[in-house]
């Protein structure tokens, strides 16, 4: 059963438009929510995350929003600059559990 | 550089052969986690150290793989009798978690992640 899914397993975009990224979870003991950007032989690197008592955070380009009651949240990316190719994973965290569940990744191409 | 450091980056081995990766966290975080992440798919969470105590273990850890963070500090994460099945990239990460309180009123616990240690059973 997997907890956290992010349905779309790439996306591509042309640059300077947005990118939205989307991912579904099932848990309500969730939250706490966070994007992660992957390079290839990387780590993932922290973008971008949310408390379930909020609906929205934003970062420069990057902005969260969560739908609790959807069990979903999204990335938005604007504008949307080929730098921003990579994979990235929604994680969802039970803070008291401790640990964080990923979604599978979803790998964003962004066109010149 | 302060980030989460993994070592080795690479490990080749045989099959039935042990190996051992150590992470080094950031140095105040006081969680420290190990995933496993095999192609096209994303972290799966093996374990965590709150300090020096392991507080939760996945059941994909079988009783060939223990972890150790013996002084709250740095951990290993040790595999033994490797398998072909084992080969896969060994991600740690480290935490502080914060919050709960009148200034952060929830909880934040965001994981920073090392550059992984990449395992291969032959």
């Amino acid at each position: 059963d997997q907890q956290v899914k992010q349905n779309s397993p790439s996306l591509s975009v042309q640059e300077g438009r947005i990118s939205i990224l989307n991912c579904d979870y099932t848990n309500s003991m969730f939250d706490y929510f966070l994007w992660y950007k992957k390079y290839p032989a990387e780590g993932p690197t922290f973008l971008i995350s949310i408390s379930s008592i909020k609906d929205k955070n934003e970062d420069g380009r990057f902005t969260v929003f969560l739908n609790k009651s959807a069990k979903h949240l999204s990335l938005h990316i604007v504008p949307s600059q080929p730098g921003d190719s990579a994979v990235y994973f929604c994680a969802a965290s039970d803070t008291n559990a401790g640990k964080s569940t990923f979604g599978d990744g979803t790998t964003l191409t962004v066109k010149p | 550089d302060t980030g989460v450091s993994q070592d080795p980056r690479h490990k080749i081995t045989k099959r039935g052969q042990n190996v051992t990766f150590r992470c080094d966290p950031i140095s105040e975080h006081n969680r420290l986690y190990w995933y496993r992440q095999t192609l096209g798919q994303g972290p799966e969470f093996l374990t965590y150290f709150q300090n020096e105590a392991q507080l939760e273990k996945s059941r994909l850890l079988s009783d060939r793989f223990s972890a150790e963070r013996p002084k709250g500090s740095f951990s290993t994460l040790e595999i033994q009798r490797t398998e072909q099945g084992d080969s896969a990239m060994y991600l740690c990460a480290s935490s502080l978690l914060a919050g709960g309180g009148s200034k952060i009123p929830y909880s934040t616990d965001t994981q920073y992640f090392g550059p992984g240690t990449r395992l291969t059973v032959l």
